[in-house]
């Protein structure tokens, strides 16, 4: 089945620290990748669409400048998170769809990224 | 706004007991997926409903789509350990695909 890999599983830093965080798709390609942030016992929140080779779509509340996106290819998003404090601490997970299916289709999700900001 | 609804928030059973969490929307859905994510993991899909009144079943796995489209419903029966685990629904009330809050399973062997 679909295999998305996620990068780093886990991260603790100090605060100012800027973070990056990897989302690959392993046997399909995805010109579309989702990131996720997930509060304790909480649900997904969709943060942004990420395009390959154009502009993220970030949602409503989401800084842009602070959680940046870039889908240079069609099995790689990143999402860098710049000078982190403690509020940015959080489950961060990306999904994609295989290119291949239209949008109905389900996403595949990488383990997360558990990020925490001393 | 438009969002997915689910509840409940919690349940806990004993083994063997059966389990349901239900999800609407405000709008009609052209599809419903259901996902479970295990304690410290990522959500894994399970199935999507797609017809009016479809129901689908994974073994003791039972999923029910409404016939307006607009609710959905999972049903556990003869719940055990390995079910241990958050449900969510997600559908597209507007477009981008929305998760419901999550049904937060616990069994208690």
């Amino acid at each position: 089945g679909a295999v998305v890999s996620q990068h780093p599983s886990r991260v603790i830093c100090k605060s100012g620290t800027s973070v990056k965080i990897e989302c690959r798709s392993l046997d399909f390609q995805a010109t579309t990748m989702f990131w996720y942030r997930q509060f304790p016992k909480q649900s997904l929140m969709l943060m942004a669409t990420s395009n390959e080779g154009s502009k993220a779509t970030y949602e409503q509340g989401v800084e842009k400048d602070k959680f940046l996106i870039n889908h240079a290819s069609l099995t790689l998003s990143t999402l860098t998170v710049t000078s982190a404090h403690p509020e940015d601490s959080s489950f961060y997970i990306c999904s994609a769809r295989d290119r291949g299916f239209n949008s109905n289709q389900p996403q595949h999700f990488g383990d997360g990224t558990r990020l925490s900001i001393l | 706004g438009q969002q997915v609804m689910q509840i409940p928030q919690y349940q806990h059973v004993q083994e063997g007991e059966d389990f349901t969490t239900y999800c609407n929307s405000s709008t009609t859905l052209s599809n419903i997926q259901w996902y479970k994510q295990r304690p410290g993991g990522h959500p894994v899909f399970l199935i999507q409903l797609v017809k009016s009144g479809e129901v689908k079943k994974q073994k003791r796995l039972t999923f029910q789509f409404g016939e307006a489209k607009k609710n959905s419903s999972l049903h556990i029966t003869a719940t055990q350990t390995t079910d241990v685990g958050t449900y969510f629904c997600a559908g597209r009330p507007s477009g981008k695909l929305i998760f419901g809050q999550g049904t937060e399973l616990s069994v208690k062997p």
